[in-house]
């Protein structure tokens, strides 16, 4: 099993230039989720998936958007990239929902800079 | 503004030293995890506590929760250099399906 994988790794943007950020896994979970990490941070919550075709927000939505059209796939939109985005991306994933004790795993991330 | 703020924010000890990290959360939860993150690396979960228990162990890590006063701790015992890295409690909201992490605390272990 690959896990969870994250492309591309390393991304540099021009203000108002879009990208999809990729995520896939290969363990055939349910919940996704997409966090950032600014520097010296802890990881808030851009926007999460309880399961395919369901997406919902979090903490940190503007400026993002998701989609879970199949269950291995959450891709993350930035829509016009603004400085405000450079940061380090980590996609995770758990097997059921939350109120589990599964466990959830991250992705490598995907380091983003926008100048 | 997060979830779970934590404390203190660096913390640098002596090889063979206990470590303790504290996390406070905002609304009644499901459960609380704690995870580590070396340096540029991804998270990697260490334990998960569920609101109705009081304190898990695994290995040499100890975890205490009390919803009282909406708190978590985290003590390494006898810490290693291997140690060193980031550690953030994620808490899961009892009204949602959101995990929301803490600030985190860096850890530096001294030879």
């Amino acid at each position: 099993n690959a896990g969870v994988t994250q492309t591309p790794k390393f991304q540099v943007l021009k203000t108002g230039q879009s990208m999809t950020l990729q995520c896939a896994q290969d363990m055939n979970h349910e919940y996704m989720s997409w966090y950032r990490q600014d520097p010296g941070m802890g990881l808030r919550l851009i926007h999460y998936s309880v399961g395919a075709g369901i997406t919902d927000q979090g903490e940190v939505p503007n400026g993002y958007n998701v989609s879970r059209s199949t269950t291995e796939d959450f891709p993350l939109r930035l829509l016009s990239a603004a400085p405000s985005q450079t940061s380090v991306y980590f996609c995770a994933t758990l097997k059921g929902n939350p109120t589990s004790t599964d466990t959830q795993y991250f992705g490598p991330g995907t380091r983003l800079t926008v100048l | 503004s997060q979830q779970g703020e934590e404390d203190p924010q660096a913390l640098s000890i002596q090889e063979g030293e206990n470590a303790t990290m504290n996390c406070s959360y905002k609304t009644s939860i499901n459960n609380l995890q704690w995870y580590r993150q070396n340096s540029g690396r991804g998270l990697v979960h260490l334990i998960l506590i569920r609101s109705n228990e009081r304190e898990k162990h695994s290995g040499r890590l100890r975890v205490t929760l009390d919803t009282s006063k909406k708190s978590s701790s985290l003590l390494i015992t006898a810490s290693r250099a291997a140690d060193t890295a980031s550690y953030f409690c994620a808490s899961l909201p009892s009204s949602a399906s959101k995990i929301i992490f803490g600030s985190g605390t860096r850890l530096s272990i001294r030879p």
